[in-house]
């Protein structure tokens, strides 16, 4: 089975920290993704990488970055969290792009 | 970027009640897929569709590809209490390799 794993279950941080939220997957996918989920919002792409150092902008990506140095990992970056920024972060890869696997989820709260 | 129009919202439902929900979109989709996320987990993918007027089951979940390709429904029978969750609808556009749009979701509450 395809195992996606996020680094935390819960993570509280400070207005203006940096914030690295970490992902890893074990079946060799070549396309990674992060999404954040929103009461009422459904999920909404941040960032997406079909390769090792490759990245693309999705729909929300102002105010976070992302790094793909190695297949297996895909790291969303928020350079100066905000409270807006409060929310879960679902890490997702597939070999193909319509199954996606995801992990279990990262809930972010910015005090 | 697109999103797809997924009803209803939220659902609350007795034990041993169907239930079925639907997807619409604006543009021609290539395949439609359906997820289902527990509490506290991530989205699990529950059933892929990738022909207009395709009709696939697993288990007691029905789902159906649109004929015009611009819609797809779920149908849930004899619903028990762990099919609790929130349905999303995702589908892929015809045109380049784009990611997955997503619905907002489904909430479902089933009664016992």
């Amino acid at each position: 089975d395809v195992k996606v794993t996020q680094s935390s279950r819960y993570l509280v941080k400070r207005t203006g920290e940096k914030v690295f939220l970490e992902c890893v997957q074990d079946m060799d996918h070549e396309n990674m993704f992060w999404y954040r989920q929103d009461p009422g919002l459904g999920l909404r792409l941040i960032y997406f990488s079909y390769d090792v150092k490759m990245k693309e902008k999705g729909d929300i990506p102002e105010g976070y970055s992302v790094s793909r140095e190695k297949k297996e990992r895909f790291s969303l970056i928020l350079e100066s969290a905000s409270t807006n920024q409060t929310s879960m972060y679902l890490c997702a890869s597939s070999l193909s792009n319509e199954k996606l696997f995801f992990g279990s989820g990262t809930q972010l709260s910015v005090l | 970027g697109q999103q797809l129009n997924q009803s209803p919202q939220s659902m609350f439902i007795q034990e041993g009640e169907d239930v079925s929900m639907n997807c619409t979109s604006s543009s021609i989709f290539n395949t439609w897929l359906w997820y289902k996320q527990d509490p506290g987990e991530g989205p699990v993918l529950l059933i892929a569709l990738y022909k207009a007027g395709e009709l696939t089951s697993n288990g007691r979940l029905t789902a159906q590809f649109g004929i015009t390709r611009k819609d797809s429904f779920l149908n849930i029978s004899a619903s028990i209490p762990s099919d609790v969750g929130i349905y999303f609808c995702a589908g892929q556009e015809l045109v380049g390799n784009t990611p997955l749009v997503f619905g907002k979701g489904t909430r479902l509450s089933v009664i016992a």
